[in-house]
């Protein structure tokens, strides 16, 4: 069974750092990873998805990793904005069901 | 190009009601995913269905609760009988096959009285 896991649970930084988001998953048979923003209140906003055959997807000041033999993922968001501030979800994909760790609450403060 | 739809945005239900969560996916995608979202909790596959057919239903609970994506009309999450511990997000995704990112709707925020 698949469990996915996202380090830290929450975080807090001032506007305009660099930050890492950490997400392990157990089971290195994946078809894709995901990387998903949740608002309060809200649904999900896709991100990112890397396939299992890439190592990096890059969107704007975003960059997801994803080294499968290991079971690690990382969301690189840099020159962080207080628009930043949301729960990020890790989400792997085994098949067709998405497998979601806890999420990161991110806090950046002006 | 309007994103998933699911409706309503708030459902409240007494104990012993029935609760019945509508979702219309993207245009052109055929595959619809239920998700459950319970509090404190992460994000749980509920059931994955295509056009008339449920796929796997493997993290539905056996009792009380079913779907169904008909060939016209949005999909139906269906909980016969609520109890407290249904309380949660539902979510909604779609995406045009199996393989592609799924797209999120914005939940039934469901609550029992």
């Amino acid at each position: 069974k698949q469990e996915v896991t996202q380090i830290p649970a929450a975080l807090s930084v001032p506007e305009g750092e660099n930050l890492v988001l950490n997400c392990s998953f157990t089971d290195s048979a994946i078809y894709n990873l995901q990387w998903f923003r949740q608002d309060p209140g809200k649904g999900l906003t896709s991100l990112l998805l890397i396939q299992s055959s890439q190592r990096e997807q890059t969107s704007g000041r975003l960059n997801a990793s994803l080294d499968k033999s290991s079971g690690r993922s990382t969301l690189y968001i840099a020159a962080s904005q207080p628009g930043d501030s949301a729960t990020y979800l890790c989400a792997v994909n085994s098949g067709y069901a998405l497998n979601f760790g806890k999420g990161t609450s991110l806090l950046v403060t002006p | 190009n309007a994103g998933v739809m699911q409706n309503p945005r708030h459902l409240v239900r007494r104990r012993g009601q029935e609760a019945r969560l509508r979702c219309s996916p993207m245009k052109g995608h055929s595959h619809v995913y239920w998700y459950r979202q319970l509090p404190e909790e992460g994000l749980k596959f509920m059931v994955y269905l295509q056009k008339e057919n449920i796929i796997d239903e493997s993290g539905m609970p056996k009792e009380r609760f079913s779907a169904e994506f008909p060939k016209e009309g949005p999909s139906i999450l269906r909980i016969q009988q609520v109890v407290r511990g249904d309380s949660a997000a539902y979510f909604c995704a779609s995406s045009p096959d199996r393989d592609q990112p799924q797209h999120f709707g914005d939940g039934t925020r469901l609550s029992i009285l």
